[in-house]
Order: structure tokens, then C-alpha cells, then sequence
């Protein structure tokens, strides 16, 4: 069974300051892995998918890394803002999405 | 990206009535659609994968009984919560899936959040 952890669970940063957030999982035999964002009470806004075959992603000031061979990905967010406060959620397909608990991100004005 | 849309966005049901959800896929036919639940301040766990046309399957340990899913159309897939309690509160989020293969990106709805009284 493919167990996905996020660490850290939450993360407290001031305004400007890059975020890293690490995601790892136990079953390398994965199609893609896809980072989502999710505001309190709200659905997913899905921010990047990565195939197995590639090792990064990037979008604006988001990239995405994946090390399926070591079970890792990382999530880098550039020159943080308050609007980036909410919580990251990774998300692991190896035919169903196994999601982890969550990194919970507070960026300080 | 495609979206997928979920009705109603919350519901409030008395304990013992029964209470539809609905996932659509506006702008691609979805062979394959996911039901999830979230607890407060939980991550999302799957329920049940449901295939246009066959029945549902469940995940371990949730009740067919209780969470019956219809996906009678490409584009609609129902879940029903029969005689609903308050532990069955929470938040439903589905997702739709691209046909051509397990590796295509699941596009999720906007949730809907169920409190039963």
C-alpha cells in the first residue's frame, strides 16, 4: 500500500522568504505525482503534475522536483507572499492518488 | 484544464434522510470518476472508483450500503448517502479523470460539504 508523507506539517515564513516542501512516498512504481493547493473550507486547486518520466516542473515561481527512485519530491515556492498561505497537499498515482496529510503554509506580511 | 463541477457546494440534512451528490465533467467525457472525503484538518481519502456503465468499487472499510455511487453517463457520476448520521459530516470531493489510461490527470470538483443534524 503506497503511504505519502508531507514534511513539514506546518510552516511559518516571513514575506519574501522561498518555501521547500518535501514530500516522499514508499512505492516508486508511480505514473505522476501532482502538488495541489487547497484554502481552508475550499476544494484543490491543482498546481503542477509531474510524469514519471520527467524530473521538474516549473510554472511562475512554483518547480516542482521528483527523485521517483529515492521515493522523494520537493516543491519549491520562489519570493513567498501572504496569498500563498494555505495548505499543499502532495499527491501520488500509481493508479489511484494516495494524498499525504499536508504541509500547512502561513507567509507573514 | 478541464473542470468538473459538484452539486449541491453544502448540505444540510436531518439524521436519517438520504442526501445525492452530483460530480460532472463539463468539457471531456470521463470513463473514470473518484469519490473522496475529507475530515477537518485530514487529508483526502479515497472512497470508491466508479467506471461509466460498471459498479462502483470501494475502498477498504467503507460501506457500499451506505455510500452508493451511479456513474450512468461520461460526464455524471452521483453519490447518495443513505440514511445519513453525524459521523457522516464532512466534506465530498470527486474527481474526474481523461480516458486513455491510469496516468492522465484526475481533475477535481469544488467539493461539497455534507453536515448532518
Amino acid at each position: 500500500k503506497q503511504e505519502v508523507t508531507q514534511i513539514p506539517a506546518a510552516l511559518s515564513v516571513p514575506e519574501g522568504e522561498n518555501l521547500v516542501l518535501n514530500c516522499s512516498f514508499t512505492d516508486s512504481a508511480i505514473y505522476n505525482l501532482q502538488w495541489f493547493r487547497q484554502d481552508p473550507g475550499k476544494g484543490l486547486t491543482s498546481l503542477l503534475l509531474i510524469q514519471s518520466s520527467q524530473r521538474e516542473q516549473t510554472s511562475g515561481r512554483l518547480n516542482a522536483s521528483l527523485d521517483k527512485s529515492s521515493g522523494r519530491s520537493t516543491l519549491y515556492i520562489a519570493a513567498s507572499q501572504p496569498g500563498d498561505s494555505a495548505t499543499y497537499l502532495c499527491a501520488v498515482n500509481d493508479y489511484k492518488l494516495s494524498f499525504g496529510a499536508g504541509t500547512t503554509v502561513t507567509v507573514r506580511a | 484544464g478541464a473542470v468538473v463541477s459538484q452539486h449541491p457546494s453544502w448540505v444540510i440534512c436531518k439524521s436519517g434522510t438520504s442526501v445525492k451528490i452530483e460530480c460532472r465533467s463539463l468539457d471531456f467525457q470521463a470513463t473514470t470518476m473518484f469519490w473522496y472525503r475529507q475530515f477537518p484538518k485530514q487529508s483526502l481519502m479515497l472512497m470508491a472508483t466508479s467506471n461509466e456503465g460498471s459498479k462502483a468499487t470501494y475502498e477498504q472499510g467503507v460501506e457500499k450500503d451506505k455510500f452508493l455511487i451511479n456513474h450512468a453517463s461520461l460526464t455524471l457520476s452521483t453519490l447518495t448517502v443513505t440514511s445519513a448520521h453525524p459521523e457522516d459530516s464532512s466534506f465530498y470531493i470527486c474527481s474526474a479523470r481523461e480516458p486513455g489510461g491510469p496516468y492522465n490527470e484526475q481533475f477535481f470538483g469544488p467539493g461539497t460539504r455534507l453536515t448532518v443534524l
